[in-house]
């Protein structure tokens, strides 16, 4: 099976400041990762994926970084904005084409 | 393209009660699911389908059933409601990878 876990339930930070969230998952057979954002009131939006392939994928002001040797993914967020603050999961793929098990959420507070 | 859509997005049921949860895609996705989510626990897989006609269970499927006739709809039945499946509902559908996830249910049974 696999169990994912997030660092932190609740991470603020500054308007403007770099954020980091952080994800830890338990089988080295996966080999897919996403984060997603939800905000209030809403479904879970896809932010950005990697492959097991890689070790750094760049968005529009994120950034996700793999860590297959500890099994561990992050999730930086450049500048952040107050309309960042939502509560950002990650999601592991093992095995089986598109079943996902997610980590509990980091819940982002930004402050003016 | 309206992507995922759920209906009812508020229900509150007695103890006992049925109901379905609908959920439909526009995106043509053999792949669909419903999770639960609840405070602290994240996203809980019911049910899934990998097509039309295929069905099969996720990781808290009792108390829940589902059915796939067609390739954008997947509803979910709740047979007899209980406090216990107080929650809100996700219906996605995914392409090879990623999933895409309908605004939620929020059920309440008393």
């Amino acid at each position: 099976g696999e169990s994912v876990g997030l660092h932190l339930p609740t991470l603020s930070v500054q308007e403007g400041d770099n954020s980091i969230i952080n994800c830890a998952y338990s089988n080295s057979a996966s080999d897919y990762f996403i984060w997603y954002k939800q905000e209030s009131g809403k479904g879970p939006q896809f932010i950005i994926d990697i492959r097991s392939n890689m070790d750094k994928r760049q968005g529009q002001r994120v950034t996700v970084l793999l860590n297959k040797t500890v099994k561990h993914l992050s999730l930086q967020i450049a500048a952040t904005q107050p309309g960042d603050s939502a509560v950002y999961f990650c999601a592991v793929r093992t095995g089986t084409a598109s079943k996902l098990t997610f980590g509990t959420g980091t819940r982002l507070q930004v402050t003016l | 393209n309206a992507g995922v859509t759920q209906t009812p997005k508020f229900q509150v049921l007695k103890t006992g009660q049925s109901m379905t949860l609908q959920c439909a895609q526009d995106m043509n996705h053999e792949y669909m699911s419903w999770y639960r989510q609840d405070p602290g626990m994240g996203l809980r897989l019911i049910h899934y389908s990998v097509g039309a006609g295929i069905t099969d269970q996720g990781e808290v499927p009792n108390g829940y059933n589902v059915s796939r006739s067609t390739t954008e709809d997947f509803p979910l039945r709740l047979l007899s409601a209980a406090p216990s499946q107080t929650s809100v509902y996700f219906c996605a559908s995914s392409d090879a990878n990623t999933q895409y996830f309908g605004p939620g249910t929020r059920l309440t049974v008393l």
